[in-house]
């Protein structure tokens, strides 16, 4: 399997435009995770799913973050409008459990 | 909630050295998972090392090993004869047994190593 892959690597965008985060989760895993780091709050979880269902999206910020999973192999986080305040690295994460989170290479936003 | 706590933001060895990270932890529950991520400048979370809490013997990976307290909650990282490119943070994680709440990470430690 190639492991969890994220795209775009890096995104600089301008403030007010809209961002779409794809990820691609490993096959057979029944959970995926969104998660956002930054140096100030470190590693946050913003949403997770398991079996492609939301279970908690608590750690979305504000309701201009939503994320969707359509199917087992696809999931997507937006952010619409951006705000500099969003410019963080957002991580993609999946697992069966029991051998822990597997994290993509994560995603530089930049919003300036 | 689930909480994890790293005392030590940053570390620093000799190469070739041991050292151990600290990691507690506070749950309520009894089925659980422990981890230790690696995320070097690259950025990419690495899975280090893994630990169910069902079991008592410690895991070991290689020159990675922990201690595992269970009735402390304390779970520590230690990496033998260290080289420079385990220079990283180092990530604790907890996550309960049915994966609700998701993984639960510490704050890191920045390990340093010194050739």
């Amino acid at each position: 399997d190639a492991g969890v892959i994220q795209s775009p690597r890096h995104e600089v965008t301008e403030m007010g435009q809209e961002v779409t985060l794809r990820c691609k989760p490993i096959s057979g895993h029944d959970y995926l995770f969104w998660y956002r780091q930054t140096m100030m709050r470190g590693l946050e979880l913003l949403i997770y799913f398991n079996n492609n269902v939301p279970i908690d999206d608590s750690g979305m910020p504000e309701d201009r973050f939503s994320a969707k999973m359509p199917n087992a192999s696809f999931s997507t986080l937006k952010i619409q409008p951006s705000e500099p305040r969003d410019s963080a690295v957002y991580f993609c994460a999946s697992t069966n459990r029991p051998t822990g989170a597997f994290f993509g290479q994560g995603t530089r936003l930049t919003v300036v | 909630a689930q909480t994890v706590t790293q005392s030590q933001p940053e570390m620093s060895v000799q190469e070739a050295e041991t050292v151990t990270l600290s990691c507690t932890y506070d749950t309520s529950e009894n089925n659980y998972y422990l981890f230790w991520y690696k995320q070097p400048p690259s950025r990419q979370m690495i899975l280090v090392i893994r630990q169910e809490a069902y079991k008592q013997q410690n895991a070991t990976e290689n020159r990675f090993s922990v201690n595992f307290q269970k009735a402390a909650k304390s779970f520590s990282l230690k990496i033998s004869d260290s080289q420079l490119g385990d220079t990283a943070m180092y990530f604790c994680a907890f996550m309960l047994g049915g994966g609700a709440d998701g993984l639960t990470f510490g704050k890191g430690t920045h390990l340093i190593i010194q050739p």
